[in-house]
């Protein structure tokens, strides 16, 4: 069966260090977002792809950045780790932009 | 960015009872309309979309639509605990050049007691 992957699940690290959350779907799904989730805010969109090698900002990307190298795959990357970031992520993908996501597992991440 | 506004809740309703939950969207130009259920800690799993103005069922959820008020709705019959769950509303909008992009609200809390 298709489906969404994320790993870690589980990641703690500290304040400054570079953290890559991995992402990959086998739906073959042209767009992928990568989401957080923070209590009072819902779910906020921070980077989206609409195909390999495109990638766009959504509106809470500051201090994180993504590549997309195939289909499959949209790793997130927190470039300098903050306790601001401290959060759980999600990843989802779509066959149409603006039409059903499917969400991953998510990854719980804390930031000391 | 648009706007999706929710009920935070708690919604809490006896079983057996129909369940309302509402959200209103701010882009006029939105065209799909989608409710996920989200248990505490885990992802938001789809349980419908809609696309047209009026009312589409799912087994006991049923959307609502009203583009001219800018209001979806699901309405949950015969509600169970296992409902228990925050519910998310999504709305699509363009973002330019046909870029179509999804905008949660930040969903309701609803409490089944059994």
């Amino acid at each position: 069966d298709a489906e969404i992957t994320q790993s870690p699940r589980h990641k703690i690290t500290e304040t400054g260090r570079q953290v890559t959350l991995a992402c990959h779907q086998t739906w073959n799904h042209n767009n992928m977002f990568w989401y957080r989730q923070d209590l009072g805010h819902g779910l906020r969109l921070i980077h989206y792809s609409y195909g390999v090698q495109d990638t766009n900002k959504g509106e809470v990307s500051d201090g994180y950045s993504v590549s997309r190298s195939n289909t499959e795959d949209l790793p997130l990357t927190l470039e300098s780790a903050a306790s601001s970031q401290t959060s759980v992520y999600f990843c989802a993908s779509s066959r149409l932009a603006g039409y059903t996501q499917y969400f991953g597992p998510g990854t719980r991440l804390t930031v000391l | 960015q648009k706007e999706v506004e929710q009920n935070s809740g708690p919604l809490s309703v006896p079983e057996g009872a129909i369940a309302s939950l509402n959200c209103t969207y701010s882009d006029r130009g939105s065209q799909s309309f989608f409710w996920y259920r989200q248990y505490s800690g885990k992802s938001p799993e789809l349980i419908m979309f809609i696309y047209s103005n009026g009312d589409k069922e799912d087994g006991r959820f049923t959307a609502q639509l009203n583009k001219a008020s800018q209001y979806v709705s699901l309405l949950i019959r015969d509600s169970q605990p296992s409902d228990s769950a925050t519910y998310l509303c999504a709305v699509n909008w363009d973002s330019g050049g046909s870029n179509y992009k999804l905008t949660f609200g930040k969903g309701t809390l609803l409490t089944v007691n059994p």
